[in-house]
């Protein structure tokens, strides 16, 4: 699986949009786009996932480079509840039923801050 | 729709003890994956399992084990703790092992070991 980097820490004004780089410049071609949060004590949270389109759900919107080989998770309208670790995450499906890599690499992730 | 659910949420054990922890997937999920979290390693796989098989595990001494039942719910067991063992473990559902299908997790449990 490609490795991903991502900004250590970012800051965002509450109401405002937040946006979260990722660079994964080593996928390949069937590699999808996984973004997970983690709000402190808790497990983390599935956001959103994409191959080559954007993607958009209640949660967030990704934009995928027409090279896939960047990222960025769009938070339209951060609240405090917002902050949080964010990751992403590149794997490779491994095809159906008798699949054996679901595992998923974390990395450090970006920690957002979303200020009053 | 019921999410992952974690049993216990908090453990405290001794150093040579061992543990058993349960994770109960949403309902239809039918591959289950386990995770330790540490704040010096981080996030990092430990095993999948689908269709009461491993299909998958990481780098973890054999004192890690798992196992999954008919019903898709799912144990790991612990033996022999040390104090390294200390951490989050993270239990996620998906539909299907090894496809797009996202994985959805648990709030874990919190094993301290003394």
């Amino acid at each position: 699986d490609a490795k991903t980097t991502q900004p250590p820490s970012m800051d965002c004004a509450e109401g405002r949009a937040a946006n979260l780089p990722c660079n994964h410049s080593t996928i390949s071609g069937n590699e999808y786009v996984y973004w997970y949060r983690q709000i402190h004590s808790q497990g983390p949270q599935y956001i959103i996932h994409g191959l080559k389109n954007n993607e958009t759900n209640e949660m967030a919107s990704l934009i995928i480079t027409e090279d896939r080989k960047s990222s960025t998770l769009i938070l339209p309208h951060a609240t405090l509840r917002d902050t949080a670790v964010y990751y992403c995450i590149v794997r490779v499906p491994s095809g159906g039923v008798s699949g054996n890599t679901g595992k998923l690499i974390f990395g450090q992730g970006t920690t957002l801050q979303v200020k009053p | 729709k019921a999410g992952v659910t974690q049993t216990p949420r908090y453990l405290i054990k001794t150093r040579g003890q061992q543990v058993t922890l349960s994770c109960s997937p949403i309902s239809g999920h039918r591959s289950v994956s386990w995770y330790q979290q540490t704040p010096g390693q981080g996030l990092q796989f430990l095993f999948e399992y689908f269709s009461e098989t491993q299909r998958n595990k990481g780098n973890f001494p054999g004192r890690f084990s798992g196992r999954q039942f008919s019903n898709s719910r799912s144990e790991m067991n612990v033996s022999t703790l040390e104090l390294g063992d200390s951490a989050l473990y993270l239990c996620a559902s998906s539909l299907v092992a090894g496809t797009n299908q996202p994985q959805h997790f648990g709030d874990g449990t919190r094993l301290s070991i003394l």
